[in-house]
């Protein structure tokens, strides 16, 4: 049982570069979600889904896509990296009980440079 | 939208001492507290939680406080050790809603 993998570990983009940050579960779970950790700011939601094929934005969405087709997998998408896109991003992963709260289970993040 | 203030964001303690982290939330919706602890390098993990029909849950050296009257939760620990330093979020859930909406963290360093 792995638990909630991401890839890469480690990602340097140039202004304008377009890159897929990739998310997986082997857990079932229903509910998916990135975060992006900036110094000071906590963890803030970008992207969340609640299942395959349904997905929502979070806190902060402008300049991510992302999309779900198997309950395994959620990628998240930079159209066009920015510096302002220069974070730590984790990925995570819940039973999706309807609002009961849950534990979430989060990868080991991703550490993104853009220059 | 819901808002989660924590307080202190850095503090410090002698090995031994015990710790107490704050955190005030806005909406009484609200009905599911977390607390994670993140280790240097890796993701944030669940420590403890507590739900809003209880006022108080402990494991071992850690336990969790709510007032849902005054909304403000905090996180205590007890005969602090040097490994639980690490920073620590709080966290809340809207009664209905899948997101949880975090503190903005608290350093805790523990010296021997």
């Amino acid at each position: 049982n792995a638990g909630v993998t991401q890839t890469p570990k480690f990602q340097v983009l140039k202004t304008g570069q377009s890159m897929t940050l990739q998310c997986a579960q082997d857990m079932n779970h229903e509910y998916m979600s990135w975060y992006r950790q900036d110094p000071g700011m906590g963890l803030r939601l970008i992207h969340y889904s609640v299942g395959a094929g349904i997905t929502d934005q979070g806190e902060v969405p402008n300049g991510y896509n992302v999309s779900r087709s198997t309950t395994e997998d959620f990628p998240l998408r930079l159209l066009s990296a920015a510096p302002s896109q220069t974070s730590v991003y984790f990925c995570a992963s819940s039973y999706f009980g309807t609002g009961e709260g849950g534990e979430q289970f989060f990868g080991p993040g991703t550490r993104l440079t853009v220059l | 939208g819901e808002n989660v203030e924590q307080h202190p964001s850095t503090l410090s303690v002698q090995e031994g001492d015990s710790a107490v982290i704050k955190c005030t939330y806005s909406d009484s919706a609200s009905n599911y507290f977390p607390w994670y602890k993140q280790e240097l390098g890796k993701g944030p993990q669940l420590i403890i939680d507590i739900r809003s029909n209880v006022g108080e849950k402990k494991d071992q050296r850690i336990a969790v406080t709510l007032n849902k009257t005054a909304k403000h939760f905090s996180l205590h620990i007890t005969e602090t050790q040097p490994e639980d330093s690490a920073v620590y979020f709080c966290a809340a859930l809207v009664r209905g809603y899948s997101t949880l909406t975090f503190g903005k963290g608290t350093m805790l360093l523990v010296s021997p």
